[in-house]
């Protein structure tokens, strides 16, 4: 069974401070990874997507990283800003119909 | 430009009542998923539509089902509520042949069922 796990279920740090979400998956073939933050209230709204063959990719303080053969996917933060305050849910598509498989999410709290 | 836009915003509704929930994509997408989101939890996926047939299905019982319509809005039905139905129901769209496209959420619908 496709599955992906996604940790720590909740963190809270100081405004200001860097912070990482780890995404663990089983889906088998792999076609992409793809980061969403969902604030309170919200639909998420996608913040990155790797496919195989990329290890980074950034939006603005936003870093993912990649590990296809480890099957690891993690989330940085960096210089965290009250706005951050939302979930983050990692969501990886399987090859070749494309099925989403969904994480539980982790909830950042950013506090001043 | 809209993005996926859904109503109602809010519902309250009995046990054992019947719910339309409504969603119009984002334009220019033909193809529209709905899922539904338990507080704290991920979404889990119900259906996908596709040119006005369900394309792929979750795992969900018969009681939930959906209509898309020829200007791709669409509709998720849920009959004989109960109480485990309360939930976030988000509805999301992208092009068909959009694979690699992210996904365009709306805000939800959150359903009570009481």
């Amino acid at each position: 069974k496709n599955q992906v796990e996604q940790s720590p279920q909740s963190l809270i740090i100081l405004e200001g401070k860097n912070c990482t979400l780890q995404c663990n998956y089983t889906v088998s073939p792999f076609s992409n990874l793809r980061w969403y933050k969902q604030d309170t209230g919200r639909g998420p709204v996608s913040l990155t997507i790797m496919t195989f063959s990329e290890n980074t990719k950034s939006n603005g303080r936003y870093t993912a990283t990649l590990d296809a053969d480890t099957k690891q996917s993690s989330l940085h933060i960096t210089a965290s800003q009250l706005s951050d305050s939302a979930s983050y849910i990692c969501v990886v598509s399987a090859s070749p119909d494309y099925k989403l498989s969904f994480g539980a999410g982790t909830t950042v709290t950013v506090r001043a | 430009d809209a993005g996926v836009t859904q109503s109602p915003t809010h519902l309250i509704k009995t046990r054992g009542q019947q719910v339309t929930l409504r969603c119009s994509p984002k334009s220019g997408h033909d193809t529209v998923s709905w899922y539904q989101q338990a507080l704290g939890q991920g979404p889990q996926f119900i259906f996908q539509y596709y040119e006005e047939e369900e394309r792929q299905r979750g795992n969900f019982p018969d009681r939930f089902s959906g209509h898309q319509f020829p200007n791709y809005s669409s509709e998720l039905n849920v009959n004989a509520l109960l109480l485990g139905d309360s939930a976030l129901y988000l509805c999301a769209s992208r092009p068909d042949r959009g694979y690699n496209s992210p996904l365009h959420f709306g805000n939800g619908t959150r359903l009570t069922v009481t």
